[in-house]
């Protein structure tokens, strides 16, 4: 099992629309969690990170299941530009040892 | 706040010839970052660095692959020789420290071994 799993997509989805992504990681030691933004040819950009609450900010909503090791990322009222690639990052150890594990990341593309 | 600059932005070579990547990360930020990202998959840790020691370099194919961070300041990736599965985007990121630490991340260096 991969450390870090997420749907590899694509999504297609209208504007306006109201899209879930999830990803599961094996460690439950794991600790913090974030969900960074790719744009095509661009360089990953934080987005957001992910508390145990839970998160909101403007359309995007961030959750933690510890229990079943999983986080999801909620974005409502689609738009085109949210077309990307968002990656799941999980990040284990504690100290100078921590470091983080990347998902291969779940494509969106928002139409018209 | 200038970003994180990479040079060069793109380079070709052929397999078995060597290549040297650039990163200046943020100023201030003690931890950098080298990662490799193969087309269609997400960032693989090469190396980390806390100032100028090294923190993690487990996926580093230190055969052929080496990094320094000599002053704590910037950094140097090489590959030596290259082969075609370099092919790849090399990513730097830098970040301050913290439990909660962002990486910036600068644009990249495109490598195509030919």
């Amino acid at each position: 099992r991969k450390e870090v799993e997420q749907d590899p997509g694509p999504f297609n989805v209208p504007e306006g629309a109201t899209v879930a992504f999830n990803c599961t990681y094996s460690n439950s030691a794991s600790q913090s969690f974030f969900w960074y933004r790719q744009d095509c040819r661009k360089e990953p950009k934080l987005l957001m990170s992910v508390y145990s609450s839970g998160n909101e900010d403007g359309r995007f909503t961030a959750q933690l299941n510890r229990a079943s090791q999983y986080i999801s990322l909620l974005i409502r009222d689609s738009k085109l530009s949210d077309s990307a690639t968002y990656l799941c990052v999980v990040r284990v150890g504690a100290g100078n040892n921590r470091k983080l594990i990347w998902g291969l990341g779940t494509s969106l593309a928002v139409n018209p | 706040e200038a970003g994180v600059a990479q040079s060069p932005r793109y380079k070709i070579i052929e397999k078995r010839q060597s290549v040297a990547f650039w990163c200046n990360p943020i100023s201030g930020h003690a931890t950098l970052y080298w990662y490799q990202q193969i087309l269609g998959q997400g960032p693989k840790l090469l190396i980390q660095f806390q100032n100028n020691g090294v923190v993690d370099d487990s996926q580093l194919p230190k055969d052929r692959f080496s990094a320094e961070r000599l002053k704590g300041v910037d950094s140097t990736l090489k590959i030596q020789p290259a082969k075609l599965e370099d092919s790849a985007v090399y990513l730097c990121a830098s970040s301050l420290g913290g439990p909660y630490n962002e990486q910036f991340f600068g644009p990249g260096t495109r490598l195509t071994v030919l």
